[in-house]
């Protein structure tokens, strides 16, 4: 079993949608986790981290949930330049364990 | 200018070839890391470098060896290439002092083995 298991996708959504990733990890020691995001064919890059309490930035929500270890993102009024693949990122034993990624196409 | 650089960022080399990637940062990071990411199987740590004089073995060291010849270079070596190290390589860069979880990638080097 994956440390850190996502959908792979790929998610269809219109412009303006809210679209929502779940992840699961399965190392219940896990303490941080994150969103990185990857458009395509480029480098992965942070977007936000993921608090007990949930984070929110602008139209993205980060939320996490230890008791059923999952991890959600959610992307509220979507637009275009959202399409990428979302990466969910624990952090484990001096590294970070990636997920193989959610893809995300938003069209007109 | 980018902060973490790669190169070559396109390679194509033959079975048993050896073959070094480097990388260089700007940004003073004393951390630093070589992962490879394949189509269904995501980012995985091949070896990781806390300063110059560490070296740690990630999850897929095997078939490759690392030199941290200063704190903004760290260069990774297949000594006999094969065909299954096909694949994107990144390189990435972090900061002690902020945490671990932030990591500054490189625009990546797309290697071939045929």
């Amino acid at each position: 079993r994956k440390e850190v298991e996502q959908d792979p996708g790929p998610f269809n959504v219109p412009e303006g949608a809210t679209v929502a990733f779940n992840c699961t990890y399965s190392n219940s020691a896990s303490q941080s986790f994150f969103w990185y995001r990857q458009d395509c064919r480029k480098e992965p890059k942070l977007l936000m981290s993921v608090y007990s309490s949930g984070n929110e930035d602008g139209r993205f929500t980060a939320q996490l949930n230890r008791a059923s270890q999952y991890i959600s993102l959610l992307i509220r009024d979507s637009k275009l330049s959202d399409s990428a693949t979302y990466l969910c990122v624990a952090l484990g034993f001096q590294k970070l364990v990636f997920g193989t990624g959610t893809r995300l196409l938003v069209s007109p | 200018d980018a902060d973490v650089t790669q190169t070559p960022r396109n390679r194509i080399t033959k079975t048993g070839k050896r073959i070094m990637l480097e990388c260089s940062q700007t940004k003073g990071h004393d951390r630093m890391y070589w992962y490879r990411q394949d189509p269904g199987l995501g980012l995985q740590l091949i070896y990781y470098s806390f300063d110059v004089k560490d070296i740690n073995k990630g999850e897929i060291s095997d078939g490759y060896s690392v030199s941290r010849q200063a704190q903004a270079k760290f260069s990774l070596s297949l000594e006999s290439a094969i065909p299954n190290q096909t694949a994107l390589y990144f390189c990435a860069t972090s900061d002690s002092g902020q945490g671990m979880h932030e990591q500054f990638f490189g625009p990546g080097t797309r290697l071939t083995v045929l």
